[in-house]
């Protein structure tokens, strides 16, 4: 049963923690994407990785790190240096490579993450 | 301005309606559109996908892309309740493997 998976489906954490959000995927997809969803916002784009040991920032990576040291997962790290790290974070996975402009893009069920 | 620019208003119609969604873009290198939907608390799921200008249509839903004037819509016939969710456009092209994504519009069809 192919598919992505997120966990957890919720999580808390405390000010001034790091905390680690996991994406795994068998869909023997190349390219991975964390997105940060906010009410009204829609999806913004984290960090992306087109291929396995490389990654690029997305258009709001401050305060979030990520690794790639496998095909199938890509953990995203929440550092304390996010300021404001209650949201939706959204994994996601394609076939697309390097010079493929085509990109369907594959949902995990996502985790909601809140700050207390 | 924002690559993609989609009015994220709630829209609520009666059970049989028609919806008609909308989204307009900046970037003439977009060459690849799609239409996702998000039911509340999960991940978004494509619904459409457009390769350049024209229609295309799957059951009650009709996708178009207008690319000279930078328009893409979503159409759906015979609206149901389970249609209830939120639709994101999203697009692609020029080169990158990045996608654009608009703000989402939710919509809730009343039985």
């Amino acid at each position: 049963d192919g598919g992505i998976t997120q966990s957890p489906k919720y999580l808390f954490r405390k000010e001034g923690q790091n905390v680690t959000l996991s994406c795994e995927q068998n869909l023997n997809h190349d390219a991975m994407y964390w997105y940060r969803q906010d009410p009204g916002q829609g999806l913004r784009l984290i960090y992306y990785s087109q291929i396995v040991n490389d990654f690029q920032k997305g258009d709001i990576a401050e305060g979030y790190s990520v690794s790639r040291e496998k095909k199938e997962s890509f953990p995203l790290t929440v550092t304390s240096a996010q300021k404001n790290p209650t949201a939706f974070y959204l994994c996601a996975s394609s076939t697309a490579g390097r010079r493929s402009s085509y990109n369907e893009q594959f949902f995990g069920p996502g985790t909601r993450l809140t700050v207390l | 301005q924002k690559e993609v620019e989609q009015d994220p208003g709630p829209l609520s119609v009666p059970e049989g309606a028609i919806v008609s969604l909308n989204c307009t873009y900046s970037n003439s290198a977009f060459q690849y559109f799609m239409w996702y939907r998000q039911y509340s608390r999960k991940g978004p799921e494509l619904l459409m996908y457009t390769y350049s200008s024209g229609n295309k249509e799957d059951g009650r839903f009709t996708a178009q892309v207008d690319k000279s004037s930078k328009y893409i819509s979503l159409f759906i016939r015979d609206s149901q309740p389970s249609d209830s969710a939120t639709y994101l456009c999203a697009m692609s092209g020029g080169g990158n493997n990045r996608l654009a994504f608009g703000k989402g519009n939710q919509v809730v069809v009343i039985p």
